[in-house]
């Protein structure tokens, strides 16, 4: 399809265990941002791409999270040694350059 | 501290009336605004924008207002209809801010039939 597309759709994981949650972004699009959504609220920035390089990672909530775009188009966060707190879903979107933001459908992660 | 407010969660309105939806900021380096709706389980689309050298844009029945001196905008739906009911999320970014959009917590829509 031509949108963005995250999988998995949802991934349970055991508390301490690494989840990897991957993004392919629409074709052509520069932009690429990783946001977190908390039950009941809006999505968090977590961090933010242009390209390869990552010119923004300050929403990223601690250094269990790391995300990475080697080639400038598909993007994966990972998150090492799970926490009860991380569960949410998780939201990739691009764009190009400082245009609107197409959204995937999110990665729901239940950490139990 | 919320840079972007949607003080009312929730909305009802009739199935043909107007739906007004308020979002309020408090940085004022914001320059370009969107609004977004999300269905259950679906990420959030894109619905319109509006730049700050404006204070108006309409796209079919969706209308977006600025008020840059009280850092307010408001999104109308006219007609509104069941099919607009959604989770709607205002959100703010600038060129001067970062290339990151800000989100509000959103406010959920429910036209009656």
């Amino acid at each position: 399809g031509a949108g963005v597309s995250q999988s998995p759709r949802y991934k349970v994981a055991k508390r301490g265990q690494d989840v990897a949650l991957r993004c392919d972004p629409i074709s052509g699009h520069v932009s690429l941002f990783w946001y977190q959504q908390a039950l009941g609220q809006g999505p968090e920035f977590l961090t933010y791409f242009q390209n390869e390089a990552q010119l923004d990672k300050s929403g990223l909530p601690s250094d269990r999270f790391f995300a990475e775009r080697p080639e400038g188009s598909v993007s994966t966060l990972k998150i090492q040694r799970t926490q009860q707190e991380d569960s949410a879903v998780y939201l990739c979107a691009s764009s190009f350059y400082a245009t609107e933001a197409f959204f995937g459908q999110g990665t729901r992660l239940t950490v139990v | 501290d919320q840079q972007v407010k949607q003080n009312s969660p929730s909305l009802s309105v009739q199935e043909g009336r107007i739906s007004i939806l308020n979002c309020d900021y408090t940085n004022s380096m914001f320059d370009y605004f969107l609004w977004y709706k999300k269905y259950p389980a679906e990420g959030p689309t894109f619905l319109i924008s509006i730049s700050s050298i404006k204070d108006k844009n309409e796209d079919g029945r969706f209308t977006v207002f600025l008020n840059k001196s009280a850092k307010h905008l408001s999104l109308h739906i006219v007609p509104s209809q069941p099919g607009d009911s959604a989770v709607y999320f205002c959100a703010a970014s600038g060129a001067n801010y970062g290339q990151n959009f800000v989100f509000g917590p959103g406010t959920r829509l429910s036209v009656l039939p």
